[in-house]
């Protein structure tokens, strides 16, 4: 069974930056074909792709959020981490990651998502 | 990277079928059979319910059903039930270097 679940702070200030963790099981992060990825959605707003990791540790990020964006994985701790730097409250959102399936390019497995309040 | 093109509502009677559409390019959408579509009920994270276009992931409804015609994807419920009101987004593989884009969204309204 594949689980993913988000940790990380539910309140920042503005300038500072945002650290968050996936931890996952129910899969291996070093199986060919496999990625977690992080989507976030602001209140009553529609969900906004930020970035993917890949198994083989190809990374990918959105455009419009790629300067402030780092992803990175630690397959030992089943862990996903995506930090985020000069945090606005334009990016006060639900933070979801979720399980990617190469093979149909979808999520298909999510986590509950974790609430960031950006406020100074 | 532009987001997938979905209507804001889409509204049905209990019974009776409803289509939401996703239009993209042929970077994404018209390029590839890798449309996926996902639905999300309030506070609750989305799930997902076609992938590949057309296809239906173990548990899910075949009152569910997508395809897919040039740059346009589409969801068909059938058979519209109170509990398929939620919002569902579609999203698909592009071939820009992000690999991955969502859709607008569509609010689904059963009457």
């Amino acid at each position: 069974q594949i689980t993913l679940k988000e940790s990380g702070p539910t309140l920042v200030k503005p300038t500072q930056t945002l650290t968050l963790t996936c931890t996952f099981s129910g899969f291996s992060l070093s199986t060919s074909g496999v990625g977690v990825g992080w989507i976030r959605q602001p209140p009553g707003k529609a969900l906004e792709w930020l970035a993917l990791i890949y198994w083989n540790d190809d990374k990918r990020y959105s455009p419009s959020l790629k300067s402030r964006l780092t992803i990175t994985k630690d397959t030992s701790k089943n862990q996903v981490v995506l930090t985020m730097t000069n945090m606005d409250p334009v990016d006060t959102a639900t933070y979801y990651c979720a399980h990617y399936f190469i093979a149909a390019a979808g999520y298909d497995y999510w986590g509950q998502g974790t609430l960031v309040t950006v406020s100074s | 990277q532009s987001a997938l093109t979905q209507p804001a509502s889409v509204s049905g009677s209990p019974g009776q079928s409803i289509t939401i559409s996703c239009t993209g390019t042929s970077s994404d959408v018209g390029g590839y059979n890798y449309v996926s579509w996902y639905q999300q009920h309030p506070g609750k994270a989305p799930k997902l319910m076609i992938y590949e276009v057309s296809n239906r992931p173990s548990g899910v409804s075949n009152r569910f059903s997508g395809s897919k015609s040039g740059n346009t994807a589409s969801l068909t419920i059938s058979g519209l039930q109170a509990e398929d009101e939620a919002d569902y987004y579609c999203s698909s593989y592009t071939s820009s270097s992000t690999r991955y884009v969502f859709g607008t969204g569509t609010k689904v309204t059963v009457l």
